[in-house]
């Protein structure tokens, strides 16, 4: 079973902010979180990770909630290109079988 | 640099014949791992490889088998194919095994068609 709970879909609007919610209770202290989203007809990408603290990069920010149970991932300004399934899995130093969810199917209104 | 590299992208095949997938990672990185994609089950683990061992396997029957070269080059095959295997496989590259903080580098997939 995957170790991230996260809503099937989600839409916004162009050129606004989008909150991606994933939950994570189970969590234990060696496990980072992990973003990647895929785009139609392509592998997934990289997106952004994070461990404790909020992190920040070109793409996207990381929210990480204090007791790590449940991250955020930020979109600052949505655009159609960012119009994606997005994953938020967990990886752990110890153990490399990485689970997939099933996602967060993100569409975006022109 | 040059991307993870898998090869064929298309391939179709007939049931009970065997499919050789490969998986070039990106120069350097060590780490190669498996992924079967389909639309029901979503993107499943197959196994991770460094350094030419098997690290991790996930829960797939014994007729899907992998094997990794020592240029880190790797390959996945399945035998005696069934219809449920049509998916996209992907293969995804990493510099170190065991890495939380690792980025994974996917490639474009293999996607097979069972008939």
């Amino acid at each position: 079973d995957a170790k991230t709970t996260q809503p099937n879909s989600m839409e916004s609007n162009e050129e606004e902010p989008v909150h991606l919610p994933c939950n994570h209770s189970t969590i234990s202290g060696t496990d980072y979180i992990h973003w990647y989203r895929q785009l139609p007809s392509q592998g997934p990408e990289y997106v952004i990770h994070g461990l404790t603290s909020n992190v920040n990069n070109r793409m996207a920010s990381l929210a990480i909630a204090e007791d790590r149970k449940s991250s955020t991932l930020i979109l600052h300004r949505a655009t159609l290109r960012d119009a994606a399934v997005y994953y938020c899995i967990l990886r752990d130093n110890r153990d490399d079988k990485i689970i997939f969810g099933k996602g967060t199917r993100l569409h975006i209104l022109p | 640099k040059a991307g993870v590299t898998q090869t064929p992208r298309y391939l179709i095949k007939t049931r009970g014949q065997q499919v050789t997938l490969s998986c070039s990672p990106i120069s350097g990185h060590r780490s190669v791992s498996w992924y079967q994609q389909t639309p029901g089950q979503g993107l499943q683990f197959l196994f991770e490889y460094f350094s030419e061992t098997q690290r991790n396997k996930g829960n797939f029957p014994g007729r899907f088998s992998g094997r990794q070269f020592s240029n880190s080059r790797s390959e996945m095959n399945v035998s005696t194919l069934e219809l449920g295997d049509s998916a996209l496989y992907l293969c995804a590259s990493s510099r170190l095994a065991g890495q939380g903080a690792g980025e994974l580098f996917f490639g474009e997939g293999s996607r097979l068609t069972v008939l």
